[in-house]
């Protein structure tokens, strides 16, 4: 068990709809970041948070977002599903602002039907 | 031509055998090099993690990296059933968080 959590574990929504995804870091963990994972993309980072603020940008679409909170856990938000969604979302988090190690949690998969 | 290469197998071995997965990279600014075990349907597990060029060793597992030719390796002696699993490499450059991994081995040793 990394300490890192994820909710939902399973996610089955239609196209065009939004989904929040949520994460909380390991204790004592600032960074944390936001993973896709699909069958022909592979592991593609999306985007880091520190401390609460948006700290790298990775290949994440303009309809996705996310933010992190005071308590440090932190949301992606997708919008406008396309089937192409569909996919496992990692969270990780580290305990400094630069990516060396980082732990994965256990992954939300999205189902975009 | 993808950044970091990584041969996606399968890749099948006995019990006991000495298992070698390797990646390529053509960013020469990687400093950080990473391997991830990930069971399936689980999150990536970080296995080793080193800086710049040079060996690290744990228990039965060895990285090496070879910044001269892009070169990254990992070591599994004495493999087990249990290590079977997709093997991820990652790297980054200092102070930069986009971390790029490759494709993933999968690799499943055979009692």
């Amino acid at each position: 068990d990394s300490g890192v959590t994820q909710t939902p574990k399973h996610l089955i929504t239609a196209t065009g709809q939004r989904v929040t995804l949520r994460c909380s870091p390991r204790s004592g963990d600032l960074s944390v970041y936001w993973y896709q994972q699909s069958l022909d993309q592979g592991l593609q980072f999306l985007i880091q948070y520190y401390n609460g603020e948006e700290r790298a940008k990775g290949n994440i679409l303009e309809r996705f977002s996310a933010q992190q909170f005071p308590d440090l856990h932190s949301e992606l938000n997708l919008s406008s599903l396309e089937l192409g969604d569909s996919a496992l979302y990692f969270c990780a988090s580290s305990a400094s602002g630069t990516s060396g190690r980082q732990y994965f949690g256990p992954g939300t998969r999205l189902t975009v039907t | 031509q993808k950044e970091v290469e990584q041969d996606p197998g399968p890749l099948s071995v006995p019990e006991g055998a000495i298992v070698s997965l390797n990646c390529t990279y053509s960013n020469s600014a990687f400093q950080y090099f990473m391997w991830y075990r990930q069971y399936s349907r689980k999150g990536p597990e970080l296995l080793m993690y080193t800086y710049s060029s040079g060996n690290k060793e744990d228990g039965r597992f060895t990285a090496q990296v070879d910044k001269s030719s892009k070169y990254i390796s990992l070591f599994i002696r004495d493999s087990q059933p249990s290590d079977s699993a997709t093997y991820l490499c990652a790297m980054s450059q200092y102070n930069n968080n986009d971390m790029r991994f490759g494709a993933g081995t999968r690799l499943t040793v055979k009692p």
